[in-house]
């Protein structure tokens, strides 16, 4: 099964900074998705921004950015010009581009994020 | 508007008490999910239907039942409540062709136990 992993449960930006979000994940197939969600206070789940495996471009939108390195299975998310209100848990997430798997979403456990003004 | 909805929002209730949480999703999704987040805010998968048709079904007790009516429904229904029971429930729903389309939250419900 695949899984997901983000190591640091908190981190802390200051406002107008650049903070990195980082996200490992183990799996033998080599075409598959992966999002990141953010679930501020009000507790939504909200996507933040999606990749394709099948993509070398790393996405963008807008202050967020992600760092996709398909052979070091590493996805991370960059958020710059930090604003109070991307204070957050933020959720890296897989899924399967397998039939077998595709409706599965493997999530990580999450990082806490502080914005201090 | 609302693309996926819960109801209700929280739920206070007592042990060993049955209660049921319903979700609607007007996406025209075909495959719906349960989700429980512990206080330390792991999301764990319980259920997945796609087309009404049971597909997901984790390692949850018993005392946990989907049922699906249609593909823009799925409800959960908990017998006989227990303290570990209390967390926010989301349910979630995504397309399954289309090539990684995300999934869609709902706001949650709160379930407290006392």
């Amino acid at each position: 099964a695949q899984t997901v992993t983000q190591s640091q449960p908190e981190m802390s930006v200051q406002e107008a900074e650049t903070v990195t979000l980082s996200c490992t994940y183990d799996t033998s197939e080599s075409d598959y998705y992966l999002f990141w969600y953010k679930q501020p206070p009000s507790r939504q789940m909200i996507l933040v921004i999606r990749q394709e495996a099948y993509k070398q471009q790393n996405a963008t939108e807008n202050r967020f950015s992600v760092n996709f390195q398909k052979a070091a299975k590493s996805f991370s998310l960059k958020i710059s010009d930090s604003q109070l209100g991307d204070a957050a848990m933020y959720f890296c997430a897989y899924r399967s581009a397998r039939r077998y798997n595709f409706n599965k979403f493997y999530f990580g456990s999450g990082t806490k994020l502080n914005v201090k003004p | 508007d609302t693309a996926v909805s819960q109801t209700p929002k929280y739920l206070v209730t007592q042990m060993g008490n049955d209660k049921s949480i319903k979700c609607e999703q007007n996406l025209g999704h075909d495959t719906m999910y349960w989700y429980k987040q512990d206080s330390k805010k792991f999301l764990k998968i319980m259920f997945s239907y796609n087309n009404k048709e049971l597909i997901i079904n984790e390692t949850v007790p018993n005392r946990f039942s989907p049922k699906s009516p249609d593909k823009a429904h799925l409800n959960l229904h908990i017998n006989s409540l227990e303290l570990g029971d209390s967390a926010v429930y989301f349910c979630a729903s995504s397309r399954s062709t289309g090539g990684g389309q995300p999934q869609h939250f709902g706001d949650g419900t709160r379930l407290s136990i006392l």
